[in-house]
Order: C-alpha cells, then structure tokens, then sequence
C-alpha cells in the first residue's frame, strides 16, 4: 500500500537553529510530493511541492525539500527557524493528477526562545 | 474569492444523532475531499469526488456518506454519530489540470467535531 512516514513527531528546537524535518515515501514510477503547514486552529497551507524539474524546491519563508529518488525521501529543511515557524508540518504525496494525497503523521515544529 | 469555505467551526453531537457537515468552493474545482485529521495519526481521505455527480470512497468511509450534485457543493453526512467520530474534519478542493499537470489542494478551515 502506498504511505507517507515522517519519523519525528514532535521536533523542540531553539530559534535561529537550523531544522531537518524528515520524510519517506513508498516507491512509484511516478510521484508527486508537498510540504503542508498548519498552524493552529488553522487549515492546511502549501509550503512547497516537487512535480519535476529540479530536485530542490523552496518556499518563499526559507524552507527547502530536496527529492531524493534513490531514498525515497523529502526531507523539509530550515537554516535558521524563528518562532513563527511553530507549527505542525505535514509531508504528502500524489501518485497521480487528480491530487488525491496521502499525508503522513505529522511532525509538531516547536520554536522556542 | 472565499475559497473552501466549511460550516460548522465547531459541533457537539449526542451518540446516535445526525448532521451534515457543509463544504463549498468557489474557484471550480472539479475535485474535492473530505479528510479527518486525528492527533498523531495525521489526514485519512473520507470521500473524494471528481466531479458533480461521481463520489468515491477513500480510505475511511465507514459511518459517513457524501453527494456531489454541483461542482461547488460537497457534504459529508454523519448518519448516527458515534464517539471514534470525534475529530476534525477538512474539506478541500483541487483544480482539473491538463496532462501531467498536478495542482494543490486548497483546504478549509477545519471543523471541530465532538460526540459524546
């Protein structure tokens, strides 16, 4: 069955400190991954996505995923957070164009002082 | 534009009792669905749709039913609540992209649902 891991479920971090947010997928031919944020009581945001192209994707706020085929990963990376960047983080994936996505657990970003 | 719009935000419900939980779009989006997001667990797919009159089910369709009869409505019904039921519903939308065109998902906020 096709599924989603993110390994972390909760991530405490110290603000400026950088931050690896980490996720696996199962392999298929073809694969469509994104990063989700939601902040609280919120809904869910696109982060970033990889259709194709370059395996390095970023978003406008300092995050960067790299598509690893060989891995099967897109692990979500930070330089230096800040403590608006508290957040859930959710890694999934499309198999095919209609967007049906399967989401992984989640992984709770916590920024502190 | 509003974008994915959900009523309720919030809902108590007794064992047993009925409620539909209203989902609109107004950017035509040919797809829509409906996630129950449960702590730890992440978003499980309810009930997806491809278009006004195709529903389909997703991976946790049990003690819930959807219809689609316009390309901007999708409701999810709860038919007797039950408390697994308890969680959080999202409804989401995506646009009909060309071939090999995949697009995101625009999510509603969200609606907190009780049974108790």
């Amino acid at each position: 069955a096709q599924s989603v891991t993110q390994l972390d479920s909760q991530v405490p971090v110290f603000e400026e400190a950088p931050v690896e947010l980490r996720c696996n997928y199962s392999s298929s031919v073809s694969v469509y991954l994104f990063w989700y944020v939601q902040y609280p009581n919120q809904g869910l945001q696109l982060l970033l996505k990889y259709l194709s192209g370059s395996t390095l994707v970023k978003s406008i706020n300092g995050f960067e995923a790299e598509f690893n085929k060989s891995q099967t990963s897109f692990h979500l990376r930070k330089p230096s957070v800040h403590i608006s960047d508290t957040a859930e983080y959710f890694c999934a994936v499309s198999y095919n164009q209609g967007g049906k996505l399967i989401f992984g657990q989640g992984t709770e970003l916590s920024v502190k002082p | 534009n509003a974008g994915v719009t959900q009523t309720p935000k919030f809902r108590i419900l007794k064992i047993g009792q009925s409620m539909t939980l209203q989902c609109t779009q107004d950017m035509n989006h040919n797809y829509m669905y409906w996630y129950r997001q449960d702590p730890g667990m992440g978003l499980k797919l309810i009930y997806y749709s491809v278009g006004a009159g195709i529903t389909d089910k997703g991976e946790v369709p049990n003690g819930y039913n959807v219809s689609r009869s316009t390309t901007e409505d999708f409701p999810l019904r709860l038919e007797l609540a039950a408390p697994s039921q308890t969680s959080v519903y999202f409804c989401a939308s995506v646009p009909k992209g060309g071939v090999r065109r995949v697009t995101e998902a625009f999510f509603g906020q969200g609606t907190r649902l009780t049974v108790v």
